[in-house]
């Protein structure tokens, strides 16, 4: 799988956008970019996944580049329920493989600021 | 419906104590994966389980570790000897089917051993 480069931290004041960004220059042509979320002491939530185009559901947006070397999660307004770590992770699209295992780095610590 | 559960939500060991982790995964998910997340660090897979077979266990470490999910009841993670390196918190995840099917992640279990 493509390795991610996000940064450690990022502040956020409340009711504005978080825009968390991702970096996957390495990402191949059939890997998905997936978005998770880990509030302190909880297990991680899925957010949003994407291919090539743009998505949005109920929580967030997942705006990826042309060329698919990064991508950005926006939350449009944040609130304080928000601060959490997020983490961008690329996944193949290979049903022979072992696309299971979804792999975890360090993520962003987003804190979201009354 | 409810979500993937775990129990214990918190459990102490002294070492050379067995810990047993159990997972009961979400309604109508047939596929279990267990996560360790040490302190300060992301998730790492150990391992991917169907109905009465252990499909992946390439994260598992070799000794004292060891996992089920059985015809009728929770998957169990099981750690023999435990020794103070094992203290994390340990997720589990379910989903419908292998791939890139969604993974629905419990409130995990932290185990400390002193």
């Amino acid at each position: 799988d493509a390795k991610t480069t996000q940064p450690p931290s990022m502040d956020c004041a409340e009711g504005r956008a978080a825009n968390l960004p991702c970096n996957h220059s390495t990402i191949s042509g059939n890997e998905y970019v997936y978005w998770y979320r880990q509030i302190h002491s909880q297990g991680p939530q899925y957010i949003i996944h994407g291919l090539k185009n743009n998505e949005t559901n109920e929580m967030a947006s997942l705006i990826i580049t042309e060329d698919r070397k990064s991508s950005t999660l926006i939350l449009p307004h944040a609130t304080l329920r928000d601060t959490a770590v997020y983490y961008c992770i690329v996944r193949v699209q290979n049903s022979g493989g072992s696309n299971y295992k979804l792999t975890f780095g360090k993520g962003t610590l987003l804190t979201v600021n009354p | 419906n409810a979500g993937v559960m775990q129990n214990p939500r918190h459990l102490v060991r002294r070492r050379g104590q067995e810990a047993r982790l159990r997972c009961s995964p979400m309604k109508g998910h047939s596929h279990v994966y267990w996560y360790r997340q040490l302190p300060e660090e992301g998730l790492k897979f150990m391992v991917y389980l169907q109905k009465e077979n252990i499909i992946d266990e390439s994260g598992m470490p070799k000794e004292r570790f060891s996992a089920e999910f059985p015809k009728e009841g929770p998957s169990i993670l099981r750690i023999q000897q435990v020794v103070r390196g094992d203290s994390a918190a340990y997720f589990c995840a379910s989903s419908t089917g292998t791939g890139l099917t969604e993974q629905y992640f419990g409130p995990g279990t932290r185990l400390t051993v002193t």
